[in-house]
């Protein structure tokens, strides 16, 4: 049982560069959700999926588009990435609780 | 403005004795609050959480009080220790658009000093 996994856990990109980052877990909940984080900040949430084949913005959408690809898989894709997007990105999932799970990160630095 | 809040940045406490890190929000719709963990270059890690129907959860060395009517809860550490050391975020949770939402904290760096 892996839990929350992401990929990649490092990327540099080039500003205008596109990329997705992927997040899957193993625990079978329903909902799942991205944050980032950034320094002196809290997590703030960018976009969540509370079941599959539903998508909702969070509170810092802006430049992002996500997918909930299936039960398992929610991604989130920086169609042309900007310095003001480098950032430590977390997924998270729950049961349908309170109580959210999260996967290890991926640092992002966009040039 | 921030929902949740985390007034000290960092706090330092020696090995074995208490570490205590407040929280404050705003927002009356809360109804469930969790603290995090979290160690440098790893994701947060769920620690312990509170009803808002209770004022005080116990965990082993964690416990967690809850003021509802000043909107202030707190986080206890005894004895605290140096595996401690890491950055602690409150958080605030609310049902709404068919799941569980979480308001963070700035997050406290929390020493303890061998």
């Amino acid at each position: 049982n892996a839990g929350v996994t992401q990929t990649p856990k490092f990327q540099v990109l080039k500003t205008g560069q596109s990329m997705t980052l992927q997040c899957a877990q193993d625990m079978n909940h329903n909902s799942m959700y991205w944050y980032r984080q950034d320094p002196g900040m809290g997590l703030r949430l960018i976009y969540y999926s509370a079941s599959e084949g539903t998508t909702d913005k969070g509170e810092v959408p802006n430049g992002y588009n996500v997918s909930r690809l299936n039960k398992r898989e929610f991604s989130l894709r920086l169609e042309s990435a900007a310095p003001s997007q480098t950032s430590v990105y977390f997924c998270a999932s729950t049961p349908d609780t309170d109580t959210q799970y999260f996967g290890p990160g991926t640092r992002l630095t966009v040039l | 403005d921030q929902q949740v809040k985390q007034n000290s940045p960092s706090l330092s406490v020696q090995e074995g004795r208490i570490s205590i890190l407040n929280c404050d929000y705003t927002n009356s719709m809360f109804d469930y609050f969790l603290w995090y963990k979290k160690y440098p270059a790893e994701g947060p890690t769920f620690l312990i959480s509170i009803s808002s129907i209770k004022d005080k959860n116990e965990d082993g060395r964690f416990t967690v009080f809850l003021n509802k009517s000043a909107k202030h809860l707190s986080l206890h550490i005894v004895p605290s220790q140096p595996g401690d050391s890491a950055v602690y975020f409150c958080a605030a949770s609310a049902f709404g658009a068919g799941s569980y939402q979480l308001t963070f904290g700035k997050g406290t760096k929390l020493s303890v000093i061998p």
